[in-house]
């Protein structure tokens, strides 16, 4: 079976520009979730989507992070503008459900950004 | 709220020898505990799971580790470290409600020297 599929795997950008990164989650999985790997640490959960729904999103920066999942598959997370602050690797990961322990998550290879 | 510890940055083995890498969890419910692998340059990969059965969890690639609730710790063990587990590895916290998100310790480094 395919794995999660995501795009670009490398991206190099100026601060106060605007980047935007793909994310195929596995056929048939529902639930979808982007998590932020700064260097050093865990990834961090930024949101995650139920079908094309938020199921929490209490983590994003608002004011210049935003996703959508328009047709509850492909999803997209953009930063706008970015800050030096913001490199990072973002990874999507899908699963068959919500729960938390009962279904596997299953990860993309990442986006590597760095902001300059 | 949630949490977990990794009490090692770095462990670093030789071949052959036995690999121990520590956690401690935080939990203020009936917790879901995983250890992730992260290859350089590939995506995480579960280890292991343990959500409430048995305290031993058999993993992929002759990991192990056992839930103890009275020490809240959740360690990772190979009887036999081979150079191709030389990675970075999460510990990771979660519960069984729906929508609740993975919470990813800071990771532990394991080097395998020959």
């Amino acid at each position: 079976e395919a794995g999660v599929a995501q795009s670009p795997r490398y991206k190099i950008i100026e601060k106060r520009q605007s980047v935007a990164f793909w994310c195929n989650p596995i056929s048939g999985h529902a639930t979808l979730y982007w998590y932020q790997q700064i260097l050093g640490q865990g990834p961090k959960l930024l949101i995650q989507f139920q079908n094309n729904g938020v199921v929490d999103d209490s983590q994003l920066p608002k004011d210049r992070f935003s996703a959508e999942r328009l047709k509850g598959v492909d999803s997209t997370l953009k930063i706008q503008p970015a800050k030096l602050e913001d490199s990072a690797v973002y990874l999507c990961a899908s699963s068959a459900g919500t729960s938390g322990g009962r279904y596997e998550q299953y990860f993309g290879p990442g986006t590597r950004l760095t902001v300059t | 709220a949630q949490s977990v510890t990794q009490l090692d940055s770095h462990v670093s083995v030789s071949e052959g020898t036995p690999v121990l890498l520590r956690c401690n969890y935080s939990s203020s419910y009936s917790p879901s505990l995983f250890w992730y692998v992260q290859h350089p340059n590939k995506g995480l990969q579960l280890l292991l799971k343990y959500t409430s059965a048995a305290t031993l969890v058999k993993g992929i690639n002759g990991f192990e580790a056992e839930f103890k609730k009275s020490e809240t710790s959740f360690h990772l063990t190979k009887p036999s470290a081979h150079m191709s587990d030389a990675a970075e590895y999460f510990c990771v916290v979660s519960h069984n409600q729906a929508g609740t998100a993975l919470i990813f310790g800071k990771g532990t480094t394991l080097s395998v020297s020959s």
